[in-house]
């Protein structure tokens, strides 16, 4: 069982939004500003896409964004493109016993 | 440009010892802290260490601890980490990653190596 919350699963239309949501803890998402969130395609290495719950990295398209409202943290990305189709997993840094902790994935279909 | 090539990845039986490395270029490898996470086949992601910068501070997963040692030499540019008393539930493409300075997220990632722990 994954630190972290994530649906297994979203769907959504070319152009349509999406959003994938992340719950933890106080001590985990609620008590941290480190969320980050990462894609990865199949066979590949992760991603970033978001870091520190809302910024994106040079060369990310904007349609990526990332919020946090108390214990949940949340990727939303725009206009879909068949490109995004792929898995995502969100991060944070705990205070708990271990340092980091990823949720257990999403997998996103572009229908 | 930023690399991070692993090596060291194999089939091993339970209970017999691996060691993974991680080979860095493209940047000051003695300014970032460095870790290693794992994801099993078909599951997900799973930090498993990280070793600070000065590679005196470093820190496991309750999944390794006991059994896992990360380390690095600054002098070669790699990180390495030590895999004890394997377990099947080991099973996992390894990676090595790079934490951006000041923050928690992995700015860059290498491609990984294959442990398969099996009999």
């Amino acid at each position: 069982q994954s630190a972290l919350t994530q649906p297994a699963s979203v769907s959504g239309s070319p152009g349509q939004s999406i959003t994938i949501s992340c719950t933890g803890t106080s001590s985990d998402v609620g008590g941290s500003n480190y969320v980050s969130w990462y894609q990865q395609h199949p066979d590949k290495a992760p991603k970033v896409m978001i870091y520190d719950v809302s910024n994106r990295p040079s060369g990310v398209s904007d349609r990526f964004s990332g919020s946090k409202s108390g214990n949940t943290a949340s990727l939303t990305i725009s206009g879909l493109q068949a490109e995004d189709e792929a898995d995502y997993y969100c991060s944070s840094y705990t205070s708990g016993s271990t340092l980091l902790v990823f949720g257990g994935g999403t997998k996103l279909a572009v229908l | 440009q930023v690399q991070l090539v692993e090596s060291g990845g194999g089939v091993v039986q339970p209970g017999r010892s691996l060691r993974l490395s991680c080979a860095a270029s493209g940047f000051s490898f003695t300014s970032h802290a460095m870790h290693w996470v794992r994801q099993a086949p078909g599951k997900g992601l799973e930090w498993v260490a990280v070793i600070w910068s000065s590679g005196n501070n470093k820190y496991n997963s309750d999944a390794g601890r006991g059994r896992f040692t990360i380390s690095r030499d600054n002098s070669k540019n790699t990180l390495y980490l030590q895999m004890n008393s394997l377990r099947a539930e080991d099973t996992a493409v390894y990676y090595c990653a790079r934490v951006a300075s000041g923050t928690y997220y992995f700015d860059y990632w290498g491609q990984g190596t294959l442990v398969t722990v099996s009999s």
